[in-house]
């Protein structure tokens, strides 16, 4: 079975600009959650969908929204970057949105955003 | 709020020693899981252990284990015979029952030294 998969890997972007990630989960999988990796600040939880809506939500600016597909696919979008945005972002994905017993959040490899 | 602190930035360890890397949470929630993931360079995350709240019995996986202390907010990671491939980034994380966004530490880099 594939493993969770982002597109793109890696990204330059400008400030002012926006940008989608995608995030495609473990087959069968519905829930996706996002983070975002700096050295500064670590892992900070964004947001998670299970079944294309969204259940959670981080304390990130308005600029950070997502959404879902049908297919379980989920895409991030970052409007207006800031330079502070230059992170690695992570989605992980699992079965039904609730780790508990065998159900696992299944990490991505991440999404290397540079924002100059 | 839940917060997750691991109070050592870098540790070393020979190859085939044992090293321990420290985790401590606060909460006033009873119910949740505590885990350690593994992130090695430029690789994905993994999830190594994984601690229920409510099993008073430490979680084990081949040369992984915890040590739990539940009233002291204690979630330490022993790795026994350490090996080459243990070369990693190592993140303490807790999630609350029926959540879904995992709070996690700052990191341990962890060095295994031929």
């Amino acid at each position: 079975k594939a493993g969770v998969t982002q597109t793109p890997r890696y990204l330059i972007k400008t400030r002012g600009q926006q940008v989608t990630l995608s995030c495609s989960p473990i087959s069968g999988h519905r829930s996706v959650s996002w983070y975002q990796q700096t050295p500064g600040q670590g892992l900070q939880f964004l947001f998670e969908y299970f079944s294309e809506t969204q259940r959670n939500k981080g304390n990130f600016p308005g600029r950070f929204s997502g959404r879902q597909f049908s297919n379980s696919r989920s895409e991030m979008n970052v409007s207006t970057l800031e330079l502070g945005d230059s992170a690695l972002y992570l989605c992980a994905s699992s079965l039904l949105g609730s780790i508990l017993g065998d159900n696992e959040q299944f990490f991505g490899p991440g999404t290397r955003l540079t924002v100059l | 709020a839940q917060t997750v602190t691991q109070s050592q930035p870098e540790m070393s360890v020979q190859e085939a020693e044992t090293v321990t890397l420290s985790c401590t949470y606060d909460t006033s929630e009873s119910n949740y899981y505590l885990f350690w993931y593994k992130q090695p360079p430029s690789r994905q995350m993994i999830l190594v252990i994984r601690q229920e709240a409510y099993k008073q019995q430490n979680a084990t996986e081949n040369r992984f284990s915890v040590n739990f202390q539940k009233a002291a907010k204690s979630f330490s990671l022993k790795i026994s015979d350490s090996q080459l491939g243990d070369t990693a980034m190592y993140f303490c994380a807790f999630l609350l029952t029926g959540a879904n966004n995992l709070f996690f530490g700052t990191g341990t880099r962890l060095t295994v030294i031929p």
